[in-house]
């Protein structure tokens, strides 16, 4: 299997713009999450699935960050407007079951300028 | 909800010492304490985990010690090499809530 897959690896843009991060999940994996990593805040969850329903976004900080998990293979984080404060690298991962290892993607690097 | 605190920050070490990191969690409920190594550039990758029936938990150089009764667990790598030169997580969850991670302890291992 090639494991997470996320896309893009890198993303600049400047403030106001939207932002769409892609995430394909490993076959099979009943469990998809985001998280956010910054240098002040560790790695922090967004939103999490169960066979594609959002069960908690709770973490998702503001109205602007929406996800999506229309199928199995695939889920989107969009920012929308997007601000300086929500650079940082998005990490998408998968598990087969709760409480099982968590496979992360390599991560989008994103800078809001 | 669970908070999860890990020390040291930052750990230098000569190769072929051990290192040592440490966590404690809130929650005494907690019942998962898994470890991920992250590499420069890449995502976090599970290296070992313990669960709450299990004091102690060996993998070749790696093991992971738990206290319940104080609410706290070890990451211990012995001789270390240069490749355990990494970020390393410690993160603990309850039964029906996501892992919640600790802010990471930048391990150096000098040559």
């Amino acid at each position: 299997d090639a494991g997470v897959i996320q896309s893009p690896r890198h993303e600049v843009t400047e403030m106001g713009q939207e932002v769409t991060l892609r995430c394909k999940p490993i076959s099979g994996h009943d469990y998809l999450f985001w998280y956010r990593q910054t240098m002040m805040r560790g790695l922090e969850l967004l939103i999490y699935f169960n066979n594609n329903v959002p069960i908690d976004d709770s973490g998702m900080p503001e109205d602007r960050f929406s996800a999506k998990m229309p199928n199995a293979s695939f889920s989107t984080l969009k920012i929308q407007p997007s601000e300086p404060r929500d650079s940082a690298v998005y990490f998408c991962a998968s598990s087969r079951n709760w409480q099982a290892e968590l496979f992360f993607g390599e991560g989008s690097r994103l800078t809001v300028l | 909800g669970e908070n999860v605190e890990q020390h040291p920050s930052t750990l230098s070490v000569q190769e072929g010492d051990s290192a040592v990191i440490k966590c404690t969690y809130s929650d005494s409920a907690s019942n998962y304490f898994p470890w991920y190594k992250q590499e420069l550039g890449k995502g976090p990758q599970l290296i070992i985990d313990i669960r709450s029936n299990v004091g102690e938990k060996k993998d070749q150089r790696i093991a992971v010690t738990l206290n319940k009764t104080a609410k706290h667990f070890s990451l211990h790598i012995t001789e270390t090499q240069p490749e355990d030169s990494a970020v390393y997580f410690c993160a603990a969850s309850i039964g029906h809530t996501p892992l919640v991670f600790g802010k990471g302890t930048r391990l150096s291992v000098i040559a």
